[in-house]
């Protein structure tokens, strides 16, 4: 099993439509990235959060540490938002508590909209 | 420069031949991280810089991996005898410390034939 699950896999959605995205994980963390990467493009950071909820314009970023599990919502979504949306954790060492510095990633979900 | 900035793009090599991948990471930046992207799979960690601090290379795949970071900014990222399963978009991301927000160069895409 994936330290980092996220779902849906692909999702496809009209233009306007609320979307959601999941992300669990199993491991303790002191941050969880939310990334966005278009086709032939580069990674772009949407969010980094280790509690609580994010917003920045349509988006929102969400965490429960309790439950192991994040979501970034996407509000009136526009076909400009089709990309592949990746959650990525950064993790606590086993001893200490030290944050390591590398991420570890979910698999990604492909977000296409239609307009 | 404003962002991090990998070189070259794209490269093709002939299986057997050496490769090397540059990253200049955002000014100021004491993290740099390599990352790699195979076609239809997910990031995958190669190897993390922290300062002076000796490196995380738990990520290399093989002996053939191998990176340096030099006076802490520029890190060239070397694989030695390329093979196919090399062929990957490598990734490079700095951030200010090891606990903040990491930004991405575009990427460099190796092709390995």
């Amino acid at each position: 099993k994936n330290e980092v699950e996220q779902s849906p896999q692909n999702l496809t959605a009209q233009e306007g439509e609320f979307i959601t995205i999941n992300c669990s994980y199993s491991v303790g963390i002191s941050a969880l990235h939310w990334l966005q990467q278009h086709p032939g493009g580069g990674i772009v950071s949407l969010f980094m959060l280790s509690s609580g909820k994010k917003k920045h314009g349509r988006l929102i970023a969400t965490i429960n540490i309790q439950e192991k599990h994040s979501s970034l919502h996407i509000t009136a979504s526009h076909p400009r938002d089709s990309a592949v949306y990746i959650c990525a954790v950064k993790r606590y060492s086993n001893a200490g508590g030290t944050s390591y510095g590398k991420l570890t990633f979910g698999q990604g979900t492909i977000l296409t909209v239609h307009p | 420069g404003a962002g991090v900035s990998q070189s070259p793009s794209n490269k093709v090599t002939e299986k057997g031949k050496d490769v090397e991948l540059r990253c200049d990471p955002i000014s100021g930046h004491t993290a740099l991280y390599w990352y790699r992207q195979s076609l239809g799979q997910g990031l995958e960690f190669l190897i993390y810089f922290q300062g002076n601090s000796a490196p995380d290379k738990s990520g290399l795949p093989s002996d053939r991996f191998s990176a340096e970071r030099t006076g802490g900014s520029v890190s060239t990222l070397t694989i030695q005898r390329t093979q196919q399963e090399d062929s990957a978009v490598y990734l490079c991301a700095s951030s200010r410390s090891q606990n903040t927000e990491a930004f991405f160069g575009q990427g460099t895409r190796l092709t390995v034939v």
